[in-house]
């Protein structure tokens, strides 16, 4: 059964530094998408994507963020300048269409540690 | 703005016990109600929708719009049914984001 993968599972990094998370959705997907986690706390919504451009996102989503789709396969969550408040688990999804009801695939996960 | 509220962050009953998970939405239009699992190291999955009106597992969930309530039950809980559950809302519009609510993590007991 197709899966959404994520890569690194587990990504520790310095305060200020870039960091770079990839997704690789369900292949026949239109609709792709990034929550994250924070330790504790409930999952958040930062971003969907469709059709090559954002179509929503939330006040988590600032300068520091963006998301790229380089190819036909990858979907990637970049943070330019990693606060100590990144850090978090980031969740990408993906779903076939935006009809009523269609369900969200998500994939494993990203944790991001920042020191 | 969405809103989801699940107030009880953990539920321990016995097997064979029933079970009902609280979900409480505050949204102005139509929404599309979901519940979410999450068994142990395995990623999130859709349980059921409301727009199905369907049992899976022996779940099921009932929209009460007068209430704002979206609670999942089961009749006869089993010990596989411990996991953490996620009540989702969102639009009725086309890629709509889902608003998550905390989460309740129900521990089913032999």
């Amino acid at each position: 059964e197709p899966e959404v993968t994520q890569t690194p599972s587990h990504q520790v990094t310095q305060m200020g530094q870039e960091v770079i998370l990839r997704c690789v959705p369900i292949s026949n997907h239109l609709y792709f998408y990034w929550y994250r986690q924070i330790l504790g706390q409930k999952v958040e919504f930062l971003v969907s994507f469709y059709n090559n451009e954002i179509s929503e996102k939330s006040e988590i989503f600032d300068d520091q963020f963006s998301v790229e789709r380089p190819d036909g396969s990858n979907f990637t969550l970049k943070i330019r300048s990693t606060k100590l408040e990144d850090s978090a688990m980031y969740f990408c999804a993906s779903r076939r269409s935006g009809g009523v009801g269609e369900e969200l695939f998500f994939g494993e996960g990203s944790r991001l540690t920042v020191l | 703005a969405q809103r989801v509220t699940q107030p009880e962050k953990l539920l321990s009953v016995f097997k064979g016990a029933p079970v009902e998970l609280k979900c409480n939405y505050s949204y102005s239009g139509s929404p599309e109600l979901f519940w979410y699992v999450q068994y142990s190291r395995q990623r999130l999955q859709l349980l059921l929708r409301h727009i199905s009106r369907e049992s899976i597992k022996g779940f099921t969930a009932d929209l009460n719009k007068g209430e704002t309530s979206f609670h999942l039950k089961k009749p006869f809980a089993q010990e596989e049914d411990s996991a953490m559950y996620y009540c989702a809302l969102s639009r009725v519009t086309s890629g709509s984001r889902l608003t998550f609510g905390e989460g309740t993590q129900l521990t089913v007991n032999p």
